[in-house]
């Protein structure tokens, strides 16, 4: 069973510092990983996309690494602005398996504060 | 582009009572759908997906049922809530053989 640990459970730092996010899963063999953040009380907003051929993906002040092999990915935040603060998840799918719908397993998230 | 809906936004019920909650896409044809939950200080949970109309996979034995009447239409049902049932319900798309989630912006639901 796919299991998937995010570090640290919780941040705190003071705007402009930049900042990395860690997600692990334990099944390497995954179709995908989306980064996603989500503001209190709202949906899900997908940040990054990696394929798992792929090895980072970069938007804006946001870039995300993944390194299959060793069931990790990071996200780096560039910067951080008090508007970033949020809860950051990770989530993997494992690789398609017909008529099984593409499941996402979610981490446990990272909720970040970002102060003045 | 393609565009995900999903209400109510907020809903208060007597436990006992009956739940149905909507999602709908556009914009996409023949998507696979998702319901999840997310209880107060947990993650998310999938309770329910579907790869066309009329399949529902069931992740999770529970009090709750999921219907596709239609190719983007999910419907999430109950004939009688619990306490239990409280949480913040998400509905999600993704595309067949491709390319990440997403996500609607989910039905805080409150169980008194």
């Amino acid at each position: 069973k796919q299991e998937v640990t995010q570090i640290p459970a919780a941040l705190s730092v003071p705007e402009g510092e930049n900042l990395v996010l860690n997600c692990s899963f334990t099944d390497s063999a995954i179709y995908n990983l989306q980064w996603f953040r989500q503001d209190p009380g709202k949906g899900l907003t997908s940040l990054l996309l990696i394929q798992s051929s792929q090895r980072e993906q970069t938007s804006g002040r946001l870039n995300a690494s993944l390194d299959k092999s060793s069931g990790r990915s990071t996200l780096y935040i560039a910067a951080s602005q008090p508007g970033d603060s949020a809860t950051y998840l990770c989530a993997v799918t494992l690789l398609r398996v017909t008529g099984g719908g593409n499941k996402l397993t979610f981490g446990t998230g990272t909720q970040l504060k970002v102060e003045l | 582009s393609q565009t995900i809906h999903q209400w109510p936004a907020t809903l208060v019920q007597p436990v006992g009572s009956p739940l149905s909650l909507e999602c709908t896409v556009e914009g996409t044809s023949n998507p696979n759908l998702y319901w999840y939950r997310q209880a107060a200080g947990r993650g998310l949970q999938l309770l329910f997906y579907s790869v066309g109309i009329g399949q529902i996979s069931s992740e999770v034995p529970q009090n709750l049922s999921a219907s596709r009447p239609q190719d983007r239409q999910f419907i999430l049902s109950s004939k009688k809530l619990l306490l239990s049932d409280s949480g913040f319900y998400l509905c999600a798309w993704s595309v067949q053989g491709s390319y990440g989630y997403t996500f609607g912006s989910g039905t805080r639901l409150t169980v008194v």
